[in-house]
């Protein structure tokens, strides 16, 4: 059974640019949430999405936004990026929110 | 005053050990807890998972939940160098989909 999959692993960017992520949920589990880890703030939530809609929303500035496709595979989108969205941002999934959500590898996004 | 208190370690070992992993939280809401380890350069993975109080076994793992002190607890017997990691404490409530709010992690080191 596949694990949660996340493109790109590594990403390399220039301030002001945008940046899309994406991840694929093991199959079968139609949540899917985003969080930002770094040394400082550990794992932040930034949101949640089930059956296309987001259910919940973290402290992250519009900048961050998300979608949720019919097949439950998700984008998280960073625009006008700063050198403070230096950090790795985790997919994670789950069968619903009474499950316990399984992570992907992340995708290391380095902001210069 | 943080929700999930988590000391950072590191907690240094000899192989064979008992280890004892905490949190504490300072939100009554949360009802679901959960453990993940953590590898250098890789998602979090969960290993535990639980409802409420209690006890829960799996294999080398024992998760404790004590509701009533806001005190949860991860074991690990027979520890192995492979063990060493980074442990994050997890949970969240349980109406409607509510964030995962994670402790800072503590670092375990299991020596030969």
């Amino acid at each position: 059974k596949a694990g949660v999959t996340q493109t790109p692993r590594y990403l390399i960017k220039t301030r002001g640019q945008q940046v899309t992520l994406s991840c694929s949920p093991i199959s079968g589990h139609r949540s899917v949430s985003w969080y930002q880890q770094t040394p400082g703030q550990g794992l932040q939530f930034l949101f949640e999405y089930f059956s296309e809609t987001q259910r919940n929303k973290g402290n992250f500035p519009g900048r961050f936004s998300g979608r949720q496709f019919s097949n439950s595979r998700s984008e998280m989108n960073v625009s006008t990026l700063e050198l403070g969205d230096s950090a790795l941002y985790l997919c994670a999934s789950s069968l619903d929110a009474t499950y316990g959500y399984t992570f992907g590898s992340g995708t290391r996004l380095t902001v210069v | 005053q943080k929700e999930v208190e988590q000391d950072p370690g590191p907690l240094s070992v000899p192989e064979g050990a008992i280890v004892s992993l905490n949190c504490t939280y300072s939100n009554s809401a949360f009802q679901y807890f959960m453990w993940y380890r953590q590898y250098s350069r890789k998602g979090p993975e969960l290993l535990m998972y639980t409802y409420s109080s209690g006890n829960k076994e799996d294999g080398r793992f024992t998760a404790q939940v004590d509701k009533s002190s806001k005190y949860i607890s991860l074991f690990i017997r027979d520890s192995q160098p492979s063990d060493s990691a980074t442990y994050l404490c997890a949970m969240k409530g349980n109406t409607g989909f509510q964030k995962l709010v994670f402790g800072t992690g503590t670092r375990l080191l299991v020596s030969p």
